[in-house]
């Protein structure tokens, strides 16, 4: 069975950074490429990043340009976002999702930036 | 204009048909994308349901109910989501999405409510 879940979410002062990962089971996770999505409170579904199967290649929301930083270890089967300079706008269930589109979602990690 | 635009609410009778729309900018043209669909409940995060671009390119999603379909409307330059015999449990929200440019797009999201 897939499996994706997501954890590193928490409370963050603005400015601040987070790192999310995303631990995958249930397949070969060295050959799917992979995204991470978020959803504010509320609103619609917003993409943040891709990264190919290999992390050679690497896409960014303009939204998040310069400031996060996707990753993967294929040898742990994990999937990693290092968010930093967070501003309250970024506050978000941020789900990480299989494939370049999306077939299967983890259940999200909630980010809060607030002083 | 923003690249994808999903009407927000949508209503329907139990076992009729619904048609959600997407529209794409006018300045990429429908026929060239494969446009997928996810249904998100409240609570949970999105499931992936289908992909279509034409009759000959098109997938349905792993246990998704063939009640559920995709096609386009090209003089629009819109993608459709048809999901016919509606049941209380299709009560949901519904976002399209495609490649474009590098990137992810998703639309705004349609409410489905079935009443």
């Amino acid at each position: 069975e897939v499996q994706l879940v997501e954890s590193g979410g928490g409370l963050v002062q603005p400015g601040g950074s987070l790192r999310l990962s995303c631990a995958a089971s249930g397949f070969t996770f060295s050959s799917y490429e992979m995204n991470w999505v978020r959803q504010a409170p509320g609103k619609g579904l917003e993409w943040v990043s891709y990264i190919s199967s290999t992390g050679s290649t690497i896409y960014y929301a303009d939204s998040v340009k310069g400031r996060f930083t996707s990753s993967r270890d294929n040898a742990k089967n994990s999937l990693y976002l290092q968010m930093n300079s967070l501003r309250a706008e970024d506050t978000a269930v941020y789900y990480c999702a299989r494939g370049d589109v999306a077939t299967y979602w983890g259940q999200g990690t909630l980010v809060t930036v607030s002083s | 204009q923003a690249v994808l635009t999903q009407p927000a609410s949508l209503s329907a009778s139990p076992g009729a048909s619904a048609s959600l729309t997407c529209t794409l900018h006018s300045g990429i043209n429908v026929g060239s994308y494969r446009i997928y669909w996810y249904q998100q409940k409240p609570g949970s995060p999105p499931q992936y349901l289908l992909r279509y671009k034409s009759d000959s390119d098109k997938q349905q999603g792993s246990g998704v109910p063939s009640r559920f379909s995709g096609s386009k409307d090209a003089s629009a330059n819109a993608g459709i989501l048809l999901i016919s015999g509606l049941q209380s449990e299709d009560e949901a929200d519904y976002y399209c999405m495609i490649w474009h440019s590098s990137a992810v797009v998703f639309g705004g999201g349609t409410k489905l409510t079935v009443l």
